[in-house]
């Protein structure tokens, strides 16, 4: 089973332009985490929302939170090549079990 | 302080062999999880364990047992490889049953199976 759809799989831009990756499920759920993972590193965590229409920024980069927690955005102002990278978003399904998304590539030219 | 350490890097296997991947934590961590990661592709959740004693399975746990003995300790066995287990595997540990509690990982285990 399925719990998140990340869309897009990919994104290819050139530096400077802006880019939302989105982060869906059919269940509601109490907390979303995003992740980035950079080539043969294991994830690292990015943001954790947890409260309805939440939006959080961390330079660059702002997390959203749906106002029904069924979804999530990030949306990255002027990438730069360090921005490229895997995101994953991760949410529990309040039984122990941790699940993530199928990703984002992002990759950011110079 | 090391957080989780997982061994080994690399590993090839031909088809039939079995082989443990080790994980460890120095967090005190309850909660650890295997994944696997194909190319491309998000984790899949192989096998979880909420503390010491206690396992259960993920979304792919076939072919593949755990055990959780110590708090540190979550190893991963592959009973008998097949190449459809060629991945990246990916051990993780987090403190508490919330979803808002970061998850720690290892670098990783690039298997083979030949």
């Amino acid at each position: 089973t399925q719990l998140l759809e990340q869309s897009p799989q990919f994104l290819s831009i050139q530096e400077g332009e802006n880019l939302t990756v989105y982060c869906n499920s059919s269940s509601v759920f109490s907390s979303l985490q995003w992740y980035r993972q950079e080539p043969g590193e294991g994830p690292v965590l990015l943001v954790t929302v947890v409260t309805g229409g939440e939006v959080k920024k961390l330079k660059r980069l702002t997390f959203q939170f749906g106002d029904a927690r069924k979804d999530s955005s990030l949306h990255i102002t002027a990438a730069q090549p360090g921005d490229t990278g895997l995101y994953l978003c991760r949410l529990s399904d309040n039984f122990n079990k941790f699940y993530f998304g199928s990703g984002t590539k992002l990759n950011v030219k110079p | 302080n090391a957080g989780v350490t997982q061994t080994p890097k690399f590993q090839v296997l031909k088809t039939g062999q079995s082989m443990t991947l080790q994980c460890a934590q120095d967090m005190n961590h309850e909660y650890m999880s295997w994944y696997r990661q194909d190319p491309g592709m998000g984790l899949r959740l192989i096998h979880y364990s909420v503390g010491a004693g206690i396992t259960d399975q993920g979304e792919v746990p076939n072919g593949y047992n755990v055990s959780r003995s110590t708090t540190e300790d979550f190893p991963l066995r592959l009973l008998s490889a097949a190449p459809s287990q060629t991945s990246v595997y990916f051990c993780a540990s987090w403190d508490g049953a919330f979803g808002n509690t970061e998850a720690f990982f290892g670098q990783g285990t690039r298997l083979t199976v030949v």
